[in-house]
């Protein structure tokens, strides 16, 4: 099993559609991340989980939704979302939130907001 | 601003030749420089990470340096070859353990 992995890979989704994105992390690490990757742009944080606590919510409008059931889970709920939010999303672990050591990412979700 | 920029934006070289990737960042108190590869539709993964205190690290064909006075860093990639097409991305980490992503750099190796 690869150590961090993403599903669905690809997802198109109407502005009114309600979807999820799926995050498991095999590395019995402790903290787990979204980012948003656009084209062209810098990654940008989105949210953290350290030992299933939010630690960070990076001013991300509430139309995405976090949560994080264990260690190993992270979940992104998506509602309503807009043509802008289409983007690569990845999720992340580390050991834990003091970020001082490696970041494992997936494969990423590619999302289509229609 | 961004604080971390990478230049070029893209570069295109010839399989076996060489070349260097420039990242210049502004993070302060600074931790660790990171430079991740990242391949088309796929997630970035770790090349190499050096603290303020190491000056050159390598890994296989790719060697990071970094000069932590001027704050700058570069990875250079020997002898290309087609799978090192991909977008290199630096990354700063700051001692309070935030991360500052660059856009990256888009290289393309051709035959």
């Amino acid at each position: 099993e690869t150590g961090v992995t993403q599903t669905p890979r690809h997802l198109v989704m109407g502005m009114t559609n309600k979807k999820s994105l799926k995050c498991e992390q095999h590395l019995g690490h402790n903290a787990m991340y979204w980012y948003k990757q656009s084209a062209k742009k810098p990654l940008e944080l989105m949210f953290v989980y350290n030992f299933k606590e939010q630690t960070e919510n990076n001013s991300v409008p509430s139309r995405f939704s976090p949560e994080c059931p264990n260690s190993s889970h992270l979940f992104l709920h998506l509602h309503t979302l807009q043509p802008e939010d289409s983007a690569l999303y990845l999720c992340a672990s580390s050991q834990d939130s003091a970020n001082t050591g490696e970041l494992f990412f997936g494969e990423g979700s590619r999302l289509t907001v229609l | 601003k961004n604080q971390v920029e990478q230049s070029p934006q893209s570069l295109i070289i010839l399989e076996g030749k060489n070349c260097t990737l420039q990242c210049n960042y502004t993070v302060s108190p600074f931790s660790n420089l990171r430079w991740y590869k990242q391949d088309t539709g796929r997630g970035p993964v770790s090349l190499t990470i050096m603290t303020f205190s190491e000056n050159t690290k390598s890994n296989g064909r790719y060697t990071a340096t970094l000069d932590a006075d001027t704050k700058q860093s570069s990875l250079h990639i020997t002898a290309s070859q087609l799978s090192d097409s991909a977008s290199y991305i630096c990354v700063a980490c700051s001692n309070d353990y935030k991360l500052s992503f660059g856009a990256g750099t888009t290289v393309t190796v051709r035959a």
